[in-house]
């Protein structure tokens, strides 16, 4: 079955500092990729996507490349902010048949001032 | 204005109990979806519907029930309420599509059972 690998958390960063979360993925075919971000006490929020190989998402100074041979969609900022203080969780869908999104257990950032 | 809301946002019952989630878009997508969030932020799917029909039911106890009158909305019923239900439910929607479409989501229904 289809499966999302995303580093464990919680990950703690200074303000201005790069951040990578890594997230891998296990799927037939060509899924479609995500990034959802999770604010404290809301809802999930599409961050970025990826539907197809060397594909590059971007969003608020977010980016991620869906790597098809290393089966990758790493999630980068060069300069982290407070405000981007929440969890984010990698997802996919697949290429063919329903639409339910697989979501990967998700990292908890916090940035300190 | 909200995309997709949920009622209630807090719900807090005894275990035996039976309570409703409800969940309605204005988005005029056709595909709605349920959620759960565990207490350590695991999501996982439980039900997917597509113009009224169900398309997605994942291993869920039979007590949880969803219903969809029509495709704007989709309620979650969950009878006999246990604690291992406690979690945040979330409802999503989207365009009934293969592949790289947005789900939607609300902002969650935290149901406590004690």
């Amino acid at each position: 079955g289809n499966s999302v690998t995303q580093m464990e958390g919680p990950v703690t960063l200074s303000e201005e500092a790069f951040l990578t979360i890594n997230c891998t993925y296990t799927a037939t075919g060509y899924p479609s990729l995500f990034w959802y971000v999770q604010y404290p006490g809301e809802g999930l929020q599409l961050l970025l996507k990826a539907t197809k190989a060397d594909d590059k998402g971007s969003n608020k100074g977010f980016e991620a490349t869906y790597r098809k041979e290393t089966t990758s969609f790493h999630l980068e900022k060069g300069s982290v902010q407070v405000s981007d203080s929440a969890v984010y969780f990698c997802a996919l869908t697949p290429y063919f048949g329903n639409e339910k999104l697989t979501f990967g257990t998700g990292t908890r950032l916090t940035i300190i001032p | 204005d909200t995309a997709v809301s949920q009622t209630p946002k807090y719900l807090v019952t005894q275990m035996g109990n039976d309570k409703s989630i409800k969940c309605e878009q204005n988005l005029g997508h056709d595909t709605m979806y349920w959620y759960k969030q565990d207490s350590k932020k695991f999501l996982k799917i439980m039900f997917s519907y597509n113009n009224k029909e169900l398309i997605i039911n994942e291993t869920v106890p039979n007590r949880f029930s969803p219903k969809s009158p029509d495709k704007a909305h989709l309620n979650l019923h969950i009878n006999s309420l246990e604690l291992g239900d406690s979690a945040v439910y979330f409802c999503a929607s989207s365009r009934r599509t293969s592949g790289g479409y947005e789900q939607f989501f609300g902002p969650g229904t935290r149901l406590t059972v004690l």
